[in-house]
């Protein structure tokens, strides 16, 4: 259960793109289509923003979107906001009813 | 709405043992699986346990099987973990998760720090 691969910042101005990528294996990521995502800003519990690789909860601004290709999954943000600022994690189904987060990625809004 | 509430932690000694809670409301609570999900100090998650909905299977990471029991009182809409042996690792806070759907976790709780000091 080794944790997914992310980088451990990114940052991008007001209104711009961002892409957050989550690397595992054929173990997890690749093996699953159960790539979900979390955004937790500083000092808080975190959020669910993506699951099952691409789809997006209600009340998730459609400015947040996801993918998936073999063993790496990736986060985009566009048209960054200044509440966007949070850290992002990516987790991924391990099997056998066990679960791996990524190390999280610091998103700075400049 | 959805709410999850976490308590039981503290400052415990090295080697003793606590028990977290997590009590639910706004949901129908023996429908769902819930989760235990930690953070160490400026860390990232990790995934600790699950049990299902009406708690017959229990599920674990390998850094805590052995040492850490999940359970539920559906009577009593709580989640429970049991931490035994504590080290300094198991310093972080724990987080209640509700599992979703498929594999992931859809609603939170604020968290309950736990600190392994002597």
């Amino acid at each position: 259960q080794s944790a997914l691969t992310q980088p451990r910042s990114v940052s991008g101005s007001p209104g711009q793109s961002v892409t957050i990528s989550c690397t595992g294996s054929s173990s997890d990521v690749g093996g699953y289509h159960y790539v979900s995502w979390y955004q937790q800003p500083p000092g808080k519990a975190p959020k669910l923003m993506i699951y099952d690789v691409s789809q997006r909860p209600s009340g998730v601004p459609d400015r947040f979107s996801a993918s998936k290709s073999g063993n790496t999954a990736s986060l985009t943000i566009s048209g960054l906001q200044a509440e966007d600022e949070a850290d992002y994690y990516c987790c991924s189904y391990a099997g056998s009813y066990t679960f791996v987060f990524g190390g999280g990625t610091k998103l700075t809004v400049l | 709405q959805v709410q999850l509430v976490e308590s039981g932690g503290g400052v415990v000694q090295p080697g003793r043992s606590l028990r977290l809670s997590c009590a639910a409301s706004g949901f129908t609570f023996n429908y769902y699986a819930i989760n235990w999900v930690r953070q160490a100090p400026g860390k990232g998650l990790e995934w600790v346990a699950q049990t299902s909905n009406d708690g017959s299977n229990k599920f674990y990471a390998d850094s805590v099987k052995g040492r850490f029991t999940i359970s539920r009182d559906n009577s009593k809409n709580t989640l429970y973990l049991q931490i035994n042996t504590l080290s300094d690792e198991d310093t972080a806070v724990y987080y209640c998760a509700r599992a979703g759907a498929s594999p992931y976790f859809d609603s939170w709780g604020q968290g309950t720090l736990v600190t392994v000091s002597s």
